[in-house]
């Protein structure tokens, strides 16, 4: 039972333009979400995050949008940057700290 | 502030024998977390700890997974006996709720298991 999708495995966008990270979830008793970003060989450090009862939550470049109706979740880029190019997870947190995964999406941001 | 304190970071095994990760969380993070990270797949949650008590362990395979965190702080994770699907990236992770119910959790860099 995959609670939390990423349904892109890749993405790749041009430096400068806006990347577009999408994730769907099933399960209605997360009531906040995370994106990680994670490089090669390291652990996955915390982006930004969104409360279930918020719809948007904004961050320097990284803005993420909630559509809890339609359980889905998107984390914006603007702009993109080279440094950007990473693998990056959405996270489904519940009350007593338990995160559930998504598959993540390989973001490449080519100058 | 240090960070998540993970050793050691590459381990290479036959199968059926056994290995042990450790693990030193962030100072006075109460929660302490073990994920395993198989390629290409996102973290899975295998045991939550809060101080030294188990929260959720519903996803250990417990006939050859365990865990303990002795005095509430470093944590060991071994396995025995290992199998080739054991493979994986083992990541520890800790948090610390501050009044509200949401966490950020901080990840170490990992200790990367591969059984032949």
């Amino acid at each position: 039972d995959q609670q939390v999708k990423q349904n892109s495995p890749s993405l790749s966008v041009q430096e400068g333009r806006i990347s577009i990270l999408n994730c769907d979830y099933t399960n209605s008793m997360f009531d906040y979400f995370l994106w990680y970003k994670k490089y090669p060989a390291e652990g996955p450090t915390f982006l930004i995050s969104i409360s279930s009862i918020k719809d948007k939550n904004e961050d320097g470049r990284f803005t993420v949008f909630l559509n809890k109706s339609a359980k889905h979740l998107s984390l914006h880029i603007v702009p993109s940057q080279p440094g950007d190019s990473a693998v990056y997870f959405c996270t489904g947190g519940t009350s007593y700290g338990k995160l559930t995964f998504g598959q993540g999406t390989i973001l490449t941001v080519h100058p | 502030e240090a960070g998540v304190a993970q050793s050691p970071r590459y381990k290479i095994i036959e199968k059926r024998q056994s290995v042990a990760f450790w693990c030193n969380p962030i100072s006075g993070h109460a929660t302490l977390y073990w994920y395993q990270q198989i390629l290409g797949q996102g973290p899975k949650l295998l045991i939550q700890f809060q101080n030294n008590g188990v929260v959720d362990d519903s996803q250990l395979p417990k006939d050859r997974f365990s865990a303990e965190r002795l005095k509430g702080v470093d944590s060991t994770l071994k396995i025995q006996p290992a199998k080739l699907e054991d493979s994986a990236v083992y990541l520890c992770a800790s948090s610390s709720p501050r009044g509200g119910r949401r966490n950020t959790i901080y990840f170490g860099e990992g200790s990367w298991l591969t059984v032949v």
